[in-house]
């Protein structure tokens, strides 16, 4: 199954600054997937990230706040902007390099704290 | 649309007895998969078990066990022989068959393991 590293691992920050999450898988994927787990709770899909094209966002999640790059089929980034209290989570990116049948594969984690 | 649905409470279990994680699921897809991801306090997201939906026999990995009653739409996780390690939050989740299909998690349970 793919590895992916991901980083930071874990951050604070002042609010309305950004911060920038990287992920770097060790194959090539077509579809990224950044994930939000707000303290306590499921993890919820922010956006699905793919090569050559423009995220596409779930309901709830703009494009302006949550900002997504994905330059290869190796790499992508996530940028909080403007961060407030309510944006402490724990993001998590996520790959299916087997079509389902493996498990998705996540990133450790960046567990994130706005003050 | 898709939803997964886990009720239970916080689980307690002594150890080294067996568990089972309930998981209720609703789609009008025929093809679907289903995961089960363990979560420790450390927060990353570590796959255990993966349950097709045409899959006639229940998955096994080790000392997890997927109870799949498709008529039911159930696919409980039952845990075998349970280890102070087994101590986390486990997620039921669900996608479509095939790549790229996105994941959608129930909202999870806690279980803790008594020595």
């Amino acid at each position: 199954s793919a590895v992916i590293s991901q980083k930071p691992s874990r951050d604070i920050c002042q609010r309305g600054t950004s911060l920038t999450i990287q992920c770097q898988v060790d194959s090539q994927v077509t579809m990224m997937f950044w994930y939000r787990q707000q303290p306590g709770q499921s993890l919820t899909l922010i956006a699905t990230a793919n090569q050559g094209s423009e995220a596409t966002y779930e309901s709830g999640f703009v494009i302006d706040k949550f900002p997504i790059s994905r330059p290869n089929l190796t790499f992508s980034t996530l940028t909080v902007s403007n961060m407030s209290p309510e944006d402490s989570s724990i993001y998590l990116c996520s790959v299916d390099p087997a079509g389902g049948f493996f498990g998705y594969t996540f990133g450790s984690g960046t567990r994130l704290t706005v003050v | 649309a898709q939803k997964i649905t886990q009720t239970q409470p916080g689980m307690f279990v002594q150890e080294k007895e067996a568990v089972t994680l309930d998981c209720t699921y609703d789609t009008s897809d025929q093809s679907y998969g289903l995961f089960w991801y363990k979560q420790p306090s450390s927060g990353e997201m570590i796959f255990l078990i993966y349950q097709g939906s045409y899959d006639e026999q229940n998955a096994t990995e080790g000392r997890y066990s997927l109870n799949f009653q498709k008529a039911r739409k159930s696919a409980n996780l039952v845990i075998s022989a349970s280890q102070l390690g087994d101590s986390a939050m486990y997620f039921c989740a669900m996608s479509f068959t095939g790549a790229n299909s996105k994941l959608t998690f129930g909202k999870g349970i806690t279980l803790s393991v008594r020595p």
